[in-house]
């Protein structure tokens, strides 16, 4: 079975600290992404990443950005905390191309930020 | 931008009952997909379906796809108190397979 492992499962932290989130897949999936989930808004995307040193966008990319040095892990960086980043964040990974494929995901981070 | 709407929000239903998830979305797809999350969880995928299929059965799941509404249906029969959680649609569309797009997701609850 594929495993997405997410460094935290809660996490607090203060306004304009550097926030690291870190997330490991274990099945050589080339595509991986960061949503943040929100009550009331599902899943939105911030990232996702097709192979090593590649990243694209998704749909709500400000104040945050990525890193994808290795092929299993996928980091998503908070430049600077603020309260409205409080959220939780899901990391998921899949294989191949993209829209026929299951996604994977981890537990989730929830991220306060104070 | 919001593809996929579930409907209805919320489902309270009793165990051995049959609940029905509905998703509508605004563009031409190639695939949908069905996941599920448990309360504090990830989202686990459950079922996909092609855009040339009408329906598809894996367990006690039944999920169909209708491209001329631009919807689709999550049928769980039998239901139990384990199926408590909340469901979601994701699809991706046609010229921007990039990404799945996810909706807000139907909670389910079953009641033993």
């Amino acid at each position: 079975d594929v495993k997405v492992t997410q460094s935290s499962r809660y996490l607090v932290k203060r306004t304009g600290e550097k926030v690291f989130l870190e997330c490991v897949q274990d099945m050589d999936h080339e595509n991986m992404f960061w949503y943040r989930q929100d009550p009331g808004l599902g899943l939105r995307l911030i990232y996702f990443s097709y192979d090593v040193k590649m990243k694209e966008k998704g749909d709500i990319p400000e104040g945050y950005s990525v890193s994808r040095e290795k092929k299993e892990r996928f980091s998503l960086i908070l430049e600077s905390a603020s309260t409205n980043q409080t959220s939780m964040y899901l990391c998921a990974s899949s294989q191949g191309s993209l829209g026929n494929q299951p996604q994977h995901f981890g537990d989730g981070t929830r991220l306060s930020i104070l | 931008s919001q593809q996929g709407e579930e409907d209805p929000q919320a489902l309270s239903i009793q165990e051995g009952e049959n609940a029905t998830m509905n998703c509508s979305y605004k563009t031409s797809i190639n695939n949908l997909q069905w996941y599920r999350q448990n309360s504090g969880r990830g989202l686990v995928h459950l079922i996909l379906i092609r855009s040339n299929e009408r329906e598809k059965h894996s367990g006690r799941l039944r999920v169909t796809l209708d491209t001329s509404k631009k919807s689709s249906s999550l049928l769980i029969t039998a239901s139990r108190a384990a199926d408590t959680a909340s469901y979601f649609c994701a699809t991706d569309s046609i010229g921007n397979t990039d990404k799945l797009i996810f909706g807000t997701g139907t909670r389910l609850q079953v009641f033993p």
